[in-house]
């Protein structure tokens, strides 16, 4: 069935740092591709879509790739803040169906 | 747009005993649906509604819970004889469309601890 592995964490890094958060998925078809984000205390937020492949989602300074030939979708922010500490989410919507699937979150903390 | 609402926001109760959970969705999203999250794991598609037919259940939904969405607008979820495998968060989500899948904009959740 369709599933998605993100990296495992928690992440820590120092302000300023480059980030990358690795996606991978497993589906038929051409699914769409997510990144989520939950911040400490609220809820689940979209951060970026895909839609098809090559297609570059961005937003807030981060941005992510859909790669259909390695099944990709790493998420990458070139200079870190400590406001970006949250939980991150990657996620697919199978092809012809509603529902998504997430991979596990990854947890990042930003220190000053 | 007041976002996606969910009420309680939490629940204690003791094993055995029944609970519902209400979501409020945008108010022009056709589309709602719940998922629920355990600790440190992602969250898991439990059922989802377009409009008030509940068109996709999945297993993990046994028979002890049941979602309606009685005249297209807000939803509750219904958990009877609650045992404590059902602690979790449970997430209620809201879109608009009729195509493929859109952008769901998810609530704050409402956290359940069954003693």
């Amino acid at each position: 069935g369709d599933s998605v592995t993100q990296m495992e964490g928690p992440v820590t890094l120092s302000e300023e740092a480059f980030l990358t958060i690795n996606c991978t998925y497993t589906a038929t078809g051409y699914p769409s591709l997510f990144w989520y984000v939950q911040y400490p205390g609220e809820g689940l937020q979209l951060l970026l879509k895909a839609t098809k492949a090559d297609d570059k989602g961005s937003n807030k300074g981060f941005e992510a790739t859909y790669r259909k030939e390695t099944t990709s979708f790493h998420l990458e922010k070139g200079s870190v803040q400590v406001s970006d500490s949250a939980v991150y989410f990657c996620a697919l919507g199978p092809q012809g169906a509603q529902k998504l699937v997430f991979g596990q979150g990854t947890r990042l903390t930003i220190n000053p | 747009d007041t976002g996606v609402s969910q009420n309680p926001r939490h629940k204690i109760t003791k094993r055995g005993q029944n609970v519902t959970f209400r979501c409020d969705p945008i108010s022009e999203h056709n589309r709602l649906y719940w998922y629920r999250q355990t600790l440190g794991q992602g969250p898991e598609f439990l059922t989802y509604f377009q409009n008030e037919a509940q068109l996709e259940k999945s297993r993990l939904l046994s028979d002890r819970f049941s979602a309606e969405r009685p005249k297209g607008s807000f939803s509750t979820l219904e958990i009877q004889r609650t045992e404590q495998g059902d602690s979790a968060m449970y997430l209620c989500a809201s879109s608009w469309g009729t195509g493929g899948v859109e952008t769901q904009y998810f609530g704050p959740g409402t956290r359940l601890l069954v003693l």
